[in-house]
């Protein structure tokens, strides 16, 4: 059983362009989240969702970020007009569906986003 | 909000010494709790969670971690530490009576075990 995927692992964009972060979940799984990791800080929650649907996304900046599970392929995570702040590891975790708050989330190698 | 503090940047023992990485929280319901190693460029790997029942947790890899309500933390332990176990851990906190589904983190402690 794989798995949580994301690709690519590293990514370089110079500023202003699109990066595009895909995360395909463990075989199963249905819940997917997204995080961000700076250096020298922990994890921080940016969006969870279910297929087809946001559930929280509370932890996403209002601006140029964007997030989707679609029915069918990988969760997405877009960032428009990448600035270098926006530098970090972005990881993708997933959990099993039901009752979601007991499952522990599996999370991805993540993908190292370097803004030039 | 929840919250979650590990008071430590980093942690020093040798090898073959217990070791304790410190976990406090704070949420508004009982919380479940969890922990996460992070070896360099790779992702997060479960050890261990609490959800109800006993305060001693046990987990992958020798580690524990015991719940203590009173004190709201939940530090994790291992009796005897690898200079494998040398690596960055994650403390984080769900709170379900808020309605959140996701975990908070704290910032992680680097455990450095020293042969």
């Amino acid at each position: 059983n794989a798995g949580v995927m994301q690709n690519p692992r590293h990514l370089v964009r110079r500023r202003g362009q699109e990066a595009r972060l895909r995360c395909s979940p463990m075989k199963g799984h249905s819940h997917v989240y997204w995080y961000r990791q700076l250096p020298e800080e922990g994890l921080k929650f940016m969006v969870y969702l279910q297929k087809e649907n946001i559930i929280d996304e509370s932890g996403m900046p209002k601006e140029r970020f964007s997030a989707e599970f679609p029915k069918e392929g990988p969760s997405i995570l877009r960032i428009q007009q990448v600035v270098r702040g926006d530098s970090a590891a972005y990881f993708c975790a997933s959990s099993p569906p039901g009752t979601g708050v007991l499952y522990e989330q599996y999370f991805g190698p993540g993908t190292r986003l370097t803004v030039t | 909000a929840q919250s979650v503090a590990q008071p430590e940047d980093q942690v020093n023992v040798a090898e073959g010494n217990p070791l304790t990485v410190k976990c406090t929280y704070s949420v508004s319901g009982n919380p479940y709790l969890f922990w996460y190693v992070q070896y360099p460029n790779r992702g997060l790997q479960f050890l261990l969670k609490y959800i109800t029942g006993d305060n001693l947790v046990k987990g992958s890899y020798g580690f524990e971690a015991e719940f203590n309500k009173s004190q709201t933390s939940f530090h994790l332990k291992k009796p005897s530490a690898l200079v494998s176990d040398s690596a960055l851990y994650f403390c984080a906190v769900r709170d379900p009576v808020s309605g959140y589904s996701t975990l908070t983190f704290g910032k992680g402690t680097m455990l450095l075990v020293s042969p």
